[in-house]
């Protein structure tokens, strides 16, 4: 899992309350992600980080805030949590694959979310 | 508007068969295709991937073709085995940022 580590790996929490995913990573990769994944919907990007500071929007952004204050760090912060906001999350690191130099996604085991 | 269509959702095969798997993409500037494989409970795993410069990909049991004009690109899994009842999805990627396809569930019947 390329030294990746997300918790909690699974929560159960009520509508309205705040929610923090934290994915840990020990390679120092500079490109971390954040997906959901959704039955019939794949894998979604929420938001991704490019940089300790840096980051920016993907495809289902609304609901949703990341922060990264040191490179090994990527939380995700559902602010006040929604039945529509449960699902798996994922987080992910961008590697060079060293055939071909494109960049590849390496994936955390998951974090399992329930919106009661 | 999607970007990656998959297909089919699901798959069932008997072992020893060929699997097939089928993608379509609509930006021509993705510049790498790869296939992620997931197991129940895991995370998604880098299967294979292409560049749109290539039209075929084989490794061991596993092979993508890719056909530019088209914008298209299939996965066919040989000999198919038990233990490649998995979820598979495709991908398109540029800039350092993917977009999946919804994946497909193969059952591989022993």
């Amino acid at each position: 899992d390329a030294g990746i580590t997300q918790s909690p790996r699974h929560k159960v929490t009520e509508t309205g309350t705040p929610v923090t995913l934290r994915c840990h990573q020990t390679e120092n990769h500079r490109y971390m992600y954040w997906y959901r994944q959704d039955p019939g919907h794949g894998l979604r990007l929420i938001h991704y980080s490019y940089g300790v500071k840096d980051t920016d929007k993907g495809e289902v952004s609304d609901g949703y805030s990341v922060s990264r204050s040191k490179t090994e760090d990527f939380l995700l912060t559902l602010e006040s949590a929604t039945s529509s906001q449960t699902s798996v999350y994922f987080c992910a690191i961008s590697r060079t694959n060293r055939v071909g130099g494109a960049n590849v996604l390496t994936f955390g085991a998951g974090s399992r979310l329930t919106v009661l | 508007q999607q970007q990656v269509k998959q297909s089919p959702q699901s798959l069932i095969v008997q072992k020893g068969g060929i699997s097939i798997i089928n993608c379509a993409y609509e930006n021509t500037a993705f510049d790498y295709f790869p296939w992620y494989q997931q197991f129940p409970g895991k995370g998604p795993a880098l299967l294979i991937a292409i560049r749109p410069d290539v039209s075929e990909k084989k490794e061991g049991r596993f092979t993508i073709s890719f056909n530019k004009s088209a914008k298209q690109f299939s996965l066919h899994i040989m000999d198919s085995q038990p233990g490649d009842s998995a979820t598979y999805f495709c991908a398109a990627s540029m800039d350092r940022k993917s977009t999946f396809g919804d994946g497909t569930t193969l059952t591989v019947k022993p």
